[in-house]
């Protein structure tokens, strides 16, 4: 089955700066990578995702970047903000019915004022 | 769009007790999913439904653990007995087409077992 790798498991910046964290994934089938964010006491929310047959993808201050070679897909966020301290989590999924969303161990993020 | 609503949103039970936890998904999306948060294990997918039926229940742990989808508008997860180890955080969640399209989650249930 598909194992997904997410690195850090904690990161910590200052507000201005970027954030960026990696995961990695097995399964060559895999073609939908989403990423999510979860606040204390919430389930996790979507904040962006990517196919596979897309290289990168923005939305204001947060990007996706996918290398398939490599079974990595990144997510970057800029000009970080208090309230982006949360939880991110990656997943990848393949394209079958049958298929499963697996999620990485998730990166505790906190951008100090 | 009310999301995808989850009750109870905090359940404390004895260990041997039943316990039934209840979503209702987001109108129009035709799959639904239930998941397992702990700080040890991360997210787990315990079963995922299709058009109301159980299309993978590999993660389910074990004959204690049952779910049902009687219909498209709601879906319930069941713990009998349950055991302290089951103490975790249940979400669910919906999606318009399956995992391969974004996942809808619901605030979840925390479930503690004494």
């Amino acid at each position: 089955g598909e194992n997904v790798e997410q690195h850090p498991s904690t990161l910590s910046v200052q507000e201005g700066d970027s954030a960026v964290i990696k995961c990695t994934y097995s399964d060559s089938a895999s073609n939908y990578f989403p990423w999510y964010k979860q606040e204390l006491g919430k389930g996790p929310q979507l904040i962006i995702d990517i196919r596979s047959n897309v290289g990168e993808k923005k939305d204001q201050r947060i990007a996706v970047t996918l290398n398939k070679t490599a079974k990595h897909f990144s997510l970057h966020i800029t000009e970080t903000q208090p309230e982006d301290s949360a939880v991110y989590f990656c997943a990848a999924s393949d394209n079958t019915n049958a298929g499963k969303s697996t999620f990485g161990d998730g990166t505790t993020l906190t951008v100090k004022p | 769009d009310a999301g995808v609503i989850q009750s109870p949103r905090h359940e404390v039970t004895e260990m041997g007790q039943e316990v039934t936890l209840r979503c209702k998904p987001i109108s129009g999306h035709n799959s639904l999913f239930w998941y397992r948060q702990t700080m040890m294990r991360g997210l787990e997918l315990l079963i995922y439904f299709n058009n109301n039926v159980p299309i993978d229940d590999s993660g389910m742990p074990e004959d204690r653990f049952s779910a049902k989808m009687p219909n498209a508008s709601f879906s319930t997860l069941k713990i009998q007995p349950s055991e302290p180890r089951d103490s975790a955080v249940y979400f669910c969640a919906s999606s318009l087409r399956g995992p391969n399209s974004p996942l809808h989650f619901g605030n979840g249930t925390r479930l503690t077992v004494t």
